[in-house]
């Protein structure tokens, strides 16, 4: 069973606030990712992490960020919310033997 | 660019009945995913298929690889109602040990009685 967390489940919020979504692991894996994900719709990844203090942009552009300053931590900030960026983020870690990649919950984000 | 393509992206089936899932991929890669995804949840991993002519089985479900051909099937035999689901192949387009994957546009699987 892997040990991801995502918080907040659900977010609503109004255009032009600034919103930090979280996303913790507990297995020490080095791979982090996030990916953005419309209903009924691909994943596109948007930002990955190998290890501490490396982030890289994924195949999606999004004007989020993230960072990685701890292990188990990778959090994705938005500093200003748009409509465009309704839809669900889902957060992965991998572990090292053959990247199987296990997700989170989700955090369903939609913006007024 | 490596492109994912599955079909077919919806799937409506009787319980009890066979069929297969196709996932095609556009650039040499020896490692790939499938994983199910449960309306409003996240996803879940079921195989991961680590070379050409692997063939992995979990109940109901088997997945195999063929490198050359850059496919891979999912086949469902007899069919029951708790494998409704979406289902994606993803293929690990880094080499290496970075995996980084890109990811089909999924199945919607239903089963009806």
């Amino acid at each position: 069973e892997a040990d991801i967390y995502q918080t907040p489940r659900y977010l609503v919020i109004g255009t032009g606030k600034k919103i930090t979504l979280e996303c913790s692991q507990t297995m020490g894996h080095d791979k982090m990712y996030w990916y953005q994900q419309d209903p009924g719709m691909e994943l596109h990844l948007i930002h990955y992490s190998y290890g501490v203090n490396s982030t890289e942009k994924g195949d999606l552009s999004s004007e989020s960020t993230v960072s990685r300053i701890r292990t188990e931590h990778f959090p994705l900030t938005l500093e200003s919310a748009r409509p465009s960026h309704t839809s669900q983020y889902l957060c992965a870690s991998s572990e090292w033997t053959v990247g199987i990649q296990y997700f989170g919950a989700g955090t369903r984000l939609s913006v007024l | 660019e490596l492109k994912v393509e599955q079909n077919p992206l919806f799937l409506s089936m009787q319980e009890g009945k066979n069929y297969t899932i196709y996932c095609n991929y556009s650039t040499t890669s020896d490692r790939l995913y499938w994983y199910r995804q449960d309306p409003g949840k996240s996803l879940e991993s079921l195989f991961v298929l680590l070379s050409n002519g692997a063939v992995k089985q979990e109940g109901r479900l088997m997945a195999s690889l063929d490198t050359k051909a850059r496919l891979s099937t999912l086949h469902i035999t007899a069919a029951v109602h708790d494998l409704s689901a979406t289902y994606f192949c993803a293929v690990d387009s880094s080499g290496g040990s970075n995996y980084k994957l890109t990811f089909g546009k999924g199945t919607l699987l239903t089963v009806n009685p």
